[in-house]
């Protein structure tokens, strides 16, 4: 069965400060990655998603993900945050069968 | 397009009602899910369809729970009787194939006294 795993489950960042948001996955066949937000009070969007391809991906607001496939790992990075990415965000992992399996998730906050 | 639509957003109920939360998804999106998000256990699928079909019900938690799409533009999720450990945010999503996007909704918060 598919899993993720979210490392952190808070991540205190600096306004304009660089942030890494680490997920690990477990898969024995190939895989499809996601990363989603959610603001308070609303419910999840997609930033991004590695299907094939590439293994640096661009999403919105700024982030990009890696995929390492030897360290089956899909951390997501953003260079300056802002104080309007304060969020909660779920990596997560669609195999086989049709559906995703979500980590805990990494609530976000960022300190002017 | 205005997106997912759930209602109500927030419903209080007594231990023991039934409890029918309902979704409109995307036009033209063939797969719907519903997820349960709590504190203790994350976010959870519950159940999903595919044009109008329940796929995998496997994350449907007791019998309490069931579930119907009875046409491309409606689905309920419902909860009889209702207990205060069901207490979550319900979310509803849509999306035009499996792996890709899934849309959600502004979730329903149940809260069971």
């Amino acid at each position: 069965a598919q899993s993720v795993t979210q490392l952190d489950s808070q991540v205190p960042v600096f306004e304009e400060a660089p942030v890494e948001l680490r997920c690990n996955y477990s898969s024995s066949v190939s895989v499809y990655l996601f990363w989603y937000v959610q603001y308070p009070n609303q419910g999840l969007q997609l930033l991004l998603k590695y299907l094939s391809g590439s293994t640096l991906v661009k999403g919105i607001n700024g982030f990009e993900a890696e995929f390492n496939k030897s360290q089956t790992s899909f951390h997501l990075r953003k260079p300056s945050v802002h104080i309007s990415d304060t969020a909660e965000y779920f990596c997560a992992v669609a195999s086989g069968a049709q559906k995703l399996v979500f980590g805990q998730g990494t609530r976000l906050t960022i300190n002017p | 397009d205005a997106g997912v639509i759930q209602s109500p957003r927030h419903e209080v109920t007594e231990m023991g009602q039934e409890v029918t939360l309902r979704c409109k998804p995307i036009s033209g999106h063939d797969y719907l899910f519903w997820y349960r998000q709590t504190m203790m256990r994350g976010l959870e699928l519950l159940i999903y369809f595919n044009n109008n079909v329940p796929i995998d019900d496997s994350g449907m938690p007791e019998d309490r729970f069931s579930a119907k799409m009875p046409n491309a533009s409606f689905s309920t999720l419902k909860i009889q009787p209702s207990e205060p450990r069901d207490s979550a945010v319900y979310f509803c999503a849509s999306s035009p194939f499996g792996y890709n996007e899934q849309f959600f909704g502004p979730g329903t918060r149940l809260t069971v006294l």
